[in-house]
């Protein structure tokens, strides 16, 4: 598609379950990122991969939260054990550098009941 | 970190009404994004500022860029109703990935 595709765009589960969480980034697009939204708040930073680099974690808030990026392309964003404050709208973005304009997905929202 | 204080955090105007929304970074910035944000939806790129004193302008929207680069402003003129929404800046620093504040929440009463 033309744009940065995620999903699912819903998703409620019980705590303790694990999530799987999914961006298809737009195609030649080297970066990605990984923001999550709380109900109210701005965007808090998790996870960003460049190219072949090692990815920038210093955003995930603990150990249950994970991501990888396959063939530099589609990335998962897998939390485990779920919490009920893990509840928030997971924002993937991508682009064709670091820096520059960066192309949002729709969100996955999280409920965590 | 990267810390970006944005002002105010919510703002109603009437419609017509001009209107300036700040973020101030505690570093220098290298690269400064604004983004809007429908409710519901994803983010929308508005502009890009990296020089010092630079401005720009979309349609009616100017975004500024202090000299020392540690200040940006957005202002809209005459405000409609499709201007409101969630405003969002972004810094970008060569380490870290691009962050954001916390928001302005624009409301624009008819």
């Amino acid at each position: 598609g033309a744009g940065v595709s995620q999903s699912p765009s819903n998703k409620v589960t019980e705590k303790g379950k694990d999530v799987e969480l999914r961006c298809d980034p737009i195609s030649g697009h080297t970066a990605l990122y990984w923001y999550r939204q709380s109900l109210g708040q701005g965007l808090e930073f998790l996870i960003y991969f460049q190219g072949n680099s090692a990815p920038d974690k210093s955003g995930l808030p603990s150990d249950r939260f994970s991501a990888e990026r396959t063939g530099g392309s589609v990335s998962t964003l897998t939390i485990q054990r779920t919490q009920q404050e893990d509840s928030a709208v997971y924002l993937c973005a991508s682009s064709w550098t670091r820096t520059g304009e960066l192309f949002f997905g729709e969100g996955s929202r999280l409920t965590v009941l | 970190s990267q810390e970006l204080e944005q002002s105010p955090q919510s703002l109603i105007v009437q419609e017509g009404k001009n209107l300036t929304i700040n973020c101030t970074s505690s570093k220098t910035l290298y690269g400064l994004y604004w983004y809007k944000q429908k409710y519901g939806e994803g983010l929308i790129f508005l502009m890009m500022l990296q020089k010092g004193g630079e401005e720009k302008s979309h349609e009616k929207i100017t975004a500024k860029l202090d000299e020392k680069k540690q200040q940006s402003s957005l202002h809209i003129t005459a405000s409609q109703p499709s201007h409101a929404g969630i405003y969002l800046c972004g810094a970008d620093k060569p380490s870290d990935g691009l962050t954001f504040g916390k928001g302005t929440h624009l409301i624009i009463q008819p």
